[in-house]
């Protein structure tokens, strides 16, 4: 069974760090994209960023570029989103899915979606 | 505001059939596949329809999707309580280079 267990949410103040992890099994991980997508409370979701199977391709939302890395380590099975700089407009819930093939762009989108782990900025 | 345009709302009763749009342009729609997900009280979106119109295993042939141009419809037949949910359009925009999601459509049944 296809699994992603996303971890490392929790409550930050304006302007701190964060690091997400998403531990992922039951598929060969390295030969599949997976992104993260999130939802404010009570609002839609938002794709926030990519990363092809190798990790040699990226791609960030507007709203979070330059203050948000993706990455992954395919001998750990483990994709990471390292926050910084983080603001109100960041809280939500922070999903990691699976991309459908190698790539996350066009056609190539989300069939296994994680729980999700909470994010709050506050002070 | 969302790139994609769904309604905030749908209803139908038990038994019938209901219809969610979602409405985009060039760039997204009308250029890419579009994906549907059903997201239940308080869990994570799921897939429910891929590449315009097919379905996962495990999806009831209730749910059936389709594309026209820089619009794209879901459709739920012989609704059922259990379908109360929010519903999300999804597609890849060519000029954002981004996924862009529709702002969801809750669907009650009455």
């Amino acid at each position: 069974e296809v699994q992603l267990l996303e971890s490392g949410g929790g409550l930050v103040q304006p302007g701190g760090s964060l690091r997400l992890s998403c531990a992922a099994s039951g598929f060969i991980f390295s030969n599949y994209a997976l992104s993260w997508v999130r939802q404010a409370p009570g609002k839609g979701l938002e794709w926030v960023s990519g990363i092809s199977y190798s990790g040699g391709s990226t791609h960030f939302a507007d709203s979070v570029k330059g203050r948000f890395t993706i990455s992954r380590d395919n001998s750990k099975n483990t994709l990471y989103l390292q926050m910084i700089s983080l603001t109100a407009e960041d809280t939500g819930v922070y999903y990691c899915a699976k991309n459908v093939a190698y790539s996350y762009g066009s056609n190539y989108g989300m069939d296994v979606w994680g729980q999700g782990t909470t994010v709050t900025v506050s002070s | 505001q969302s790139v994609l345009t769904q309604p905030p709302s749908a209803s139908g009763t038990p038994g019938q059939r209901v219809s969610i749009s979602c409405s985009g342009s060039s760039s997204n729609i009308e250029s890419d596949y579009v994906w549907w997900y059903q997201q239940l009280p308080g869990t994570a979106p799921k897939l429910l329809i891929y590449t315009n119109n097919q379905r996962p295993s495990g999806v009831p042939d209730r749910f059936s999707g389709s594309k026209s141009g820089t619009s794209a419809s879901l459709a739920i037949s012989g609704l059922r309580s259990e379908d109360e949910a929010d519903y999300y359009c999804a597609t890849w925009d060519d000029s954002l280079s981004v996924w862009v999601f529709g702002g969801g459509t809750k669907l009650t049944v009455l």
